[in-house]
């Protein structure tokens, strides 16, 4: 079994300061952790993924995420925020070994960017 | 490379008609194809999970007589809502899984969703 729980439904920040969404997972397999994007009615876009190699992942648009075995998390910064970087994010799971390649979603975060 | 596409972005039509929603991967071939409901403010729900060439499966608690799917070509699956009713206005998204070539197993790449309403 696996599950995501990202830990703020709705963060603010002001444009220029730092950015960090939270996550915790569970999975009884090796998991593969992603981190997707949405913006309003519109589709989702991966910005990165951990798939067991280097633990500090860094994606698209200047973010960046480090998997913490240790403390079951894996959570999505950005040093900077940006007035587009206001949107929905998706912490995922799902197992990276054979077998089920099922996603889980956590509840997704809101981020709002103040100017 | 990897682009999902769909077709309608929105539709609206009335109450017990039913509504056909496609979804392509456009330059890969997808052995696998997911269908997920969003409601507003909350998290993408697993609908069903359909293979190139056979019956789809469906997530419990998700009617497989109401959300007909068909998966008959590497590049195309289709979502029917039969006899649509406002209970079953969302955003529908589609995704695919190349299943071949570098791609890790469970890389899925995501279509940029329908929004059905129904009135």
């Amino acid at each position: 079994a696996q599950s995501v729980t990202q830990l703020d439904s709705h963060v603010s920040v002001s444009e220029g300061t730092p950015v960090l969404l939270r996550c915790n997972y569970s999975s009884s397999y090796s998991p593969s952790l992603f981190w997707y994007v949405q913006h309003p009615n519109k589709g989702l876009q991966l910005l990165l993924k951990y798939t067991s190699a280097a633990t500090l992942v860094k994606g698209i648009n200047g973010f960046e995420a480090e998997f913490k075995k240790s403390e079951t998390s894996f959570h999505l910064t950005k040093p900077s925020a940006h007035m587009s970087d206001a949107a929905e994010y998706f912490c995922v799971v799902s197992p990276s070994g054979a077998g089920s390649y099922q996603l889980t979603f956590g509840k997704g975060t809101k981020l709002s960017v103040i100017p | 490379g990897a682009v999902v596409s769909q077709h309608p972005s929105r539709v609206i039509c009335k109450s017990g008609t039913s509504v056909k929603i496609e979804c392509r991967s456009l330059d890969f071939q997808a052995t696998t194809m997911f269908w997920y409901r969003q409601f507003p403010k909350k998290s993408l729900m697993l609908m069903a999970t359909s293979n190139e060439g056979s019956k789809a499966t469906y997530e419990q608690g998700v009617e497989k007589d109401k959300f007909l799917i068909n998966h008959a070509s590497l590049t195309l699956s289709t979502l029917t809502v039969t006899s649509a009713h406002p209970e079953d206005s969302s955003f529908y998204i589609c995704s695919a899984r190349t299943g071949t070539g570098g791609a890790p197993r469970n890389e899925q790449f995501f279509g940029p969703g329908t929004r059905l309403t129904v009135l």
